[in-house]
This record gives structure tokens, C-alpha cells and sequence, in this order.
């Protein structure tokens, strides 16, 4: 059974940085693309990025370029994503999601809630 | 950046009644297209990819046709655990968007 937990959300200051981790299993996971999503608060779904397998490419939606960014540790079979300079449009679940080819997501997680606040 | 514009934002339909809900993109995305479901307080589910091809496990009254920048998911026969949002994706190339969604309810 394929399985992607999130974790690391929670509470976060503005302006701090956090990591959230996605632990895969039920499947070969050096053999996909995988990616992060989100979603603030009663919104639609935002694509944040991409990694493929040996994570020689990633790919980001160009407005979170610059403050998050995504890696793979296959030995671990696990998906990061960092994220810095955190605002309050940050604050919204994120999921992590398995890509076959890159085009579409088969699989997500649960999600893991994210809160930017003071 | 490719731009998916979904319509209609709700929909209000009653129990096995046929919906379609459009995705339009903003350049051909040559059939690159997923269609989700997503119930409240759960992740989404893939229903369609390549605009056509039925994920594992969806219900045969779910279908997606079009092609070039004109998508649309047809449901036939409205059950009560279709009533969720629905999304539309770009495939085709990053950043890989989403429709805005569509929110179907029970009339």
C-alpha cells in the first residue's frame, strides 16, 4: 500500500523557517517524481514544486522560488521541503504527493497544517 | 506560466442528475490534463490523468474528455460521495497549476 505521511507543521513566528519531512513506503520510491502542494484556509490548491528521482531537476512555482526549496534522501525515503522568511500567506496545509511522470499526482498524504502567527 | 481557468466555481446538482465542469488553459497543453476530487478535511484524489485515462478504482461514471486548451469532467448519475470540490491540473509543464476549482453541492 502506498503511504506518504507528513510531518514537522505546526506553529511558526513570521520570518522563521521550517522543514517539513514526507516519509514514503509501499513503494519504490527512488523510481518517481515526487512534489508538495498547498492549500491556505477555504482555498483552492496551489502547486508549489517537483523534484525527480536522483533530484537533478526541481522545479518550483516562480513566486516561492526563493523561500522554499525542495530534496530527496533515497536511502531514507524521504521527501523536504524548507521553507524560510515565512509569512502569513504561508499558513495552509501542505501535502506531499507522488508523481508517475511529473504530470499528475497518483498518491498524497494526510497533509500537515502549517500556522505562520505571532 | 500556463493558466487553468475552471468553471463553474459551484455547481448545485441533485442526486443522479449529469454535471460537466470545463477547464480552460491558456495554451494547448496537448491532453496533459488531471481531474481531483477533495472532500472536506481530506486530501485530493486523483480521478482523471491524460485527460481521459480513469485512475485506478474511479467509478465508471466519471469520464474527461477535450483536447488542445478545452478540458471538461462529466459526471453521470450523481451518487451522495461525489458531492466534494473538484480540480483541474496542467500536466504539460512547471510550474504544473490548478483550476481554481469547482465546488459541486446538493441541491
Amino acid at each position: 500500500e502506498v503511504k506518504l505521511v507528513e510531518s514537522g507543521g505546526g506553529l511558526v513566528q513570521p520570518g522563521r523557517s521550517l522543514k517539513l519531512s514526507c516519509a514514503a513506503s509501499g513503494f519504490s520510491f527512488n523510481d518517481y517524481w515526487m512534489g508538495w502542494v498547498r492549500q491556505a484556509p477555504g482555498k483552492g490548491l496551489e502547486w508549489i514544486g517537483e523534484i525527480n528521482q536522483d533530484s537533478s531537476t526541481i522545479n518550483y512555482t516562480p513566486s516561492l522560488k526563493d523561500k522554499f526549496t525542495i530534496s530527496r534522501d533515497n536511502a531514507q525515503n524521504t521527501l523536504y521541503l524548507q521553507m524560510s522568511k515565512l509569512g502569513s500567506e504561508d499558513t495552509a496545509i501542505y501535502y506531499c504527493a507522488r508523481a508517475p511522470g511529473a504530470d499528475y499526482f497518483d498518491y498524497w498524504g494526510q497533509g500537515v497544517m502549517v500556522t505562520v502567527s505571532s | 506560466d500556463i493558466q487553468m481557468t475552471q468553471s463553474p466555481a459551484s455547481l448545485s446538482a441533485s442526486l443522479g442528475e449529469t454535471v460537466t465542469i470545463e477547464c480552460l488553459a491558456s495554451e494547448d497543453i496537448y491532453d496533459i490534463l488531471a481531474w481531483y476530487q477533495q472532500k472536506p478535511g481530506k486530501s485530493p484524489q486523483l480521478l482523471i490523468y491524460d485527460a481521459s485515462s480513469l485512475h485506478t478504482g474511479v467509478p465508471s461514471r466519471f469520464s474527461g474528455s477535450g483536447s488542445g486548451t478545452q478540458y471538461s469532467l462529466k459526471i453521470n448519475s450523481l451518487q451522495p460521495e461525489d458531492f466534494a470540490s473538484y480540480y483541474c491540473q496542467n500536466g504539460l509543464s512547471a510550474p504544473r497549476t490548478f483550476g481554481a476549482g469547482t465546488k459541486l453541492e446538493l441541491k
